[in-house]
């Protein structure tokens, strides 16, 4: 089992609509929660961190950590098409050990 | 500020053959990465050092060498490459204190013969 777990997708949503992204994980000992956006043929940019349990917003993303459910989410509002890009969840207990998921590739549609 | 570079862009080895990935940071960060990401593994580091001077292995480390030159520069050496470290490797960096953001170079897409 991977200690991290996301859904590779594709995911494919209407302009407008709301993105929910989730990622599972079984090392409770990670305390830093992240999200980056890749879009194609280029690095990972960080979009969102969160440390511990909690909800963090900024602008139309809310990133939520459910750490008693080993749970996180990354919800988009009010989609774009730039907004279609891969989306990688990542989390760490410490600062060198960063563990990332597989990616969820997302597609908004005018 | 160019942020984290990398060299080359793209490169395709024959088997056996040697290379050596470069990257450099301008942010005068201390720690610095080098990561593969495979389709459908996301992204697995392979060696990081935390500071100039020092380098520890990540969860793929096997046929890979790395190099902290100085504080700006952190190299990939594949000694003899294989078919399996066909990838798209990037190099990335991080304050060591702080948030845990690590800043991502443009990769280098990688295909062995």
């Amino acid at each position: 089992q991977k200690e991290v777990e996301q859904d590779p997708g594709p995911l494919s949503v209407p302009e407008g609509a709301i993105v929910s992204l989730n990622c599972t994980y079984s090392n409770s000992a990670f305390q830093y929660f992240m999200w980056y956006r890749q879009y194609s043929r280029k690095g990972p940019e960080l979009l969102m961190y969160t440390y511990s349990s909690g909800n963090k917003e900024d602008g139309r993303f809310t990133a939520q950590v459910d750490k008693s459910s080993k749970y996180i989410s990354l919800f988009i509002r009010d989609s774009q098409p730039s907004d279609s890009a891969t989306y990688l969840c990542a989390m760490s207990a410490r600062n060198n050990d960063m563990r990332f998921g597989a990616g969820t590739r997302l597609t908004v549609k005018p | 500020n160019a942020g984290v570079t990398q060299t080359p862009k793209f490169q395709v080895l024959k088997t056996g053959q040697s290379m050596t990935l470069q990257c450099a940071q301008d942010m005068n960060h201390n720690s610095m990465y080098w990561y593969r990401q495979d389709p459908g593994m996301g992204l697995r580091l392979i060696y990081y050092s935390a500071s100039e001077g020092t380098t520890d292995k990540g969860e793929v480390p096997n046929g890979y060498n790395v190099s902290r030159l100085n504080k700006r520069e952190f190299s990939l050496r594949l000694e003899s490459a294989a078919p399996s470290q066909t990838s798209v490797y990037f190099c990335a960096s991080n304050r060591r204190e702080g948030r845990e953001t690590q800043y991502f170079g443009p990769g280098t897409r990688l295909l062995v013969l």
